[in-house]
């Protein structure tokens, strides 16, 4: 069965550096998207991206964040200069049509700032 | 605006007893629900989704849930806990093909 692919599965980093989530989408998805959850916290929508570009973001993805589709498989998620507060799973997301009827997610990045 | 609310962070069963996990959503239109399973080191897994068909929705693996729109529940069973249920269980509400909105999870121990 296809699946969304995600790497690192663990990222530490430090406080103020940048650091880059990958993930592989399933190959013919055109419906992406980025999700965390902070620890014993809810999951929480970032963004949604189509057609190269963003279509949807929440509250929480602010001028530090940011998605690119690089070469039309991969899916990143950058995050400029990490907080503290940024600490979290992150989960990728993929959807042929848009629809959360079909939503395959990754197995997440646990992303660690100290 | 739609929430979700799971009661209890951790649900412990025994082995072949009633699992019965919680979910109360709020949504301002019909909504579409979700229960998404996360295995340890693995993605989120859709479990069922009731989407304004039947009220009560069968999924994968024995799990089960019914759509109580009087009650704005919509409460994940299943009849015989196995050792494999182990898991961490997600409750997601959609309104109106809005990003899904997720409950904070239930953990689910099952002892043997």
């Amino acid at each position: 069965e296809p699946e969304v692919t995600q790497t690192p599965s663990h990222q530490v980093t430090q406080m103020g550096q940048e650091v880059i989530l990958r993930c592989v989408p399933i190959s013919n998805h055109l419906y992406f998207y980025w999700y965390r959850q902070i620890l014993g916290q809810k999951v929480e929508f970032l963004v949604s991206f189509y057609n190269n570009e963003i279509s949807e973001k929440s509250e929480i993805f602010d001028d530090q964040f940011s998605v690119e589709r690089p070469d039309g498989s991969n899916f990143t998620l950058k995050i400029r200069s990490t907080k503290l507060e940024d600490s979290a799973m992150y989960f990728c997301a993929s959807s042929y049509r848009g629809t959360n009827e079909k939503l395959f997610f990754g197995s997440g990045t646990q992303l660690s700032v100290l | 605006a739609q929430s979700v609310t799971q009661l209890g962070s951790h649900v412990s069963v025994s082995e072949g007893a009633l699992v019965l996990l919680r979910c109360n959503y709020s949504s301002s239109v019909p909504p579409y629900l979700f229960w998404y399973v996360q295995y340890p080191n693995q993605g989120l897994q859709l479990l069922l989704k009731y989407t304004s068909a039947a009220t009560l929705v069968k999924g994968i693996n024995g799990f089960e849930a019914e759509f109580k729109k009087s009650e704005t529940s919509f409460h994940l069973t299943k009849p015989s806990a196995h050792m494999s249920d182990a898991a961490e269980y997600f409750c997601a509400v959609d309104s109106g093909n809005t990003p899904l909105v997720f409950g904070k999870g239930t953990r689910l121990s099952v002892i043997a």
